[in-house]
Order: structure tokens, then C-alpha cells, then sequence
């Protein structure tokens, strides 16, 4: 069973710090890694997309891969109120049947204070 | 502005009857999703289509569930007979094969099964 975790939070951070979102998969197969953001009551919105090793930043946003350790998270410096939403991390493989298919985490609720 | 659209956006209906959700995908994807989520499980792939070639469809009921894809700008949904465990929101995402292979989702049917 492929999984992708992330910590449910909240996870609280006060305007203009960095959030610090995390997710672990188990599939070690997998080769793209992406952040969605939903906002309550609306649907996922693609915010990042990585696919190799290393860090991707897009404005205040920056995503890191480290495949050896199953590991993604996502920054986001400057926080804004407006940021406040919950985090879904997605993992795919890009082989076999299953190209394209996501597995999501259960996101992370990131709240933004003001 | 290419999007994905879904119909309905809201539907309420009663036990035992049948629900359609039809969506279309962004002109020129090839790939269709359908997801559902809930609180407690969170995004759950249902149906999976290339080229309107259902793909896997794993994740859905099959004694209620059905899902098609008539021709490359419609796919649909459908639920007979519904269930109040049904009640969820449904997304389809529609996506480009090929690297990246990103998807982008449409805004929901929030469907209520009383």
C-alpha cells in the first residue's frame, strides 16, 4: 500500500515567518512530487511541482526532494495571512499503469496569524 | 482561461436514488481523473482515464460506481443507487501525459445522500 504522510497540524505561524511543511512517502519508486493548496470549501490548486533531488523555489515558495530519505517538504517565507489554508502533499510514479496517478497525504492545516 | 468544470456543483438527493457528475477537462488533456473526499479519508482516486480509456478504476465501488468518458471533452460519474456513505465531495482533475505530469482539478461536486 503506497502512502504519503503529513502531519495533520495546525500548524501555527505568526505573519512573515517561515512555515515549514514536511511529507514522507513509502513508495521509493516514485518520481514527482508536488504541493497543492485548498483553501476551505474550494478545490486542490497546484502551488509546486519537483522532481529531482534539491531544492525548487517559485517567489516564497520553496520545495525540497531528498529521495534517499523519502522525504518532501515545502517553505514558505513571509507568510501571509492569505497562506492560511490546508497543505496537500502528492507523489506519482512515472512508470507502468499507474503514470500519473497521485497518492495524496491528508494534508497539513497551516494557519497564519496576523 | 483553461479550466477544468464540473456539474453539478451542489447535489442533494435521496437514498436509493441515481446522481450523475459530468466534468469537462481542460481542451487538449488526455488524462481524466475522479476523486472523492471526505474528512476522515482525506483525496481517494476512483477512476483513472488516458486517451478515454478507463485505466483503473480500483479505488470505486463497483456494484454502484460507474464512470465513462463518451467522448474526449466529457466524463461522468454515476452512482446507482446512492448512499448516504456517498455523501463526500467529488473532484475531477484532467492532466497532460508526459513529464511534467501535473493535474489539475475542477472546483467539486459536493454531493448530500439523506
Amino acid at each position: 500500500q503506497k502512502e504519503v504522510e503529513q502531519n495533520s497540524g495546525p500548524l501555527s505561524v505568526p505573519e512573515g515567518a517561515i512555515a515549514s511543511l514536511n511529507c514522507t512517502y513509502s513508495d521509493r519508486g516514485s518520481q514527482s512530487f508536488f504541493w497543492y493548496r485548498q483553501y476551505s470549501g474550494k478545490s486542490p490548486e497546484l502551488i509546486m511541482s519537483i522532481y529531482s533531488n534539491g531544492d525548487k523555489e517559485d517567489g516564497r515558495f520553496t520545495a525540497q526532494l531528498n529521495k534517499a530519505s523519502q522525504y518532501v517538504s515545502l517553505l514558505i517565507r513571509d507568510s501571509q495571512p492569505s497562506d492560511s489554508a490546508t497543505y496537500l502533499c502528492a507523489v506519482s510514479t512515472n512508470y507502468g499503469g499507474s503514470q500519473g496517478n497521485l497518492i495524496f497525504g491528508k494534508g497539513t492545516k497551516l494557519s497564519v496569524k496576523p | 482561461d483553461a479550466r477544468v468544470t464540473q456539474t453539478p456543483r451542489h447535489k442533494v438527493t435521496e437514498m436509493g436514488q441515481e446522481v450523475t457528475m459530468r466534468c469537462q477537462p481542460i481542451l487538449g488533456h488526455n488524462t481524466v481523473f475522479w476523486y472523492r473526499q471526505t474528512m476522515m479519508q482525506g483525496l481517494e482516486l476512483l477512476a483513472y482515464f488516458r486517451n478515454r480509456a478507463p485505466l483503473d478504476d480500483s479505488g470505486m465501488p463497483k456494484d454502484r460506481f460507474s464512470a465513462e468518458m463518451p467522448d474526449a471533452t466529457l466524463a461522468t460519474l454515476k452512482i446507482q443507487p446512492s448512499e448516504p456513505r456517498d455523501s463526500a465531495v467529488y473532484f475531477c482533475a484532467s492532466g497532460l501525459e508526459g513529464t511534467p505530469y501535473e493535474q489539475y482539478f475542477g472546483p467539486g461536486t459536493r454531493l448530500t445522500v439523506t
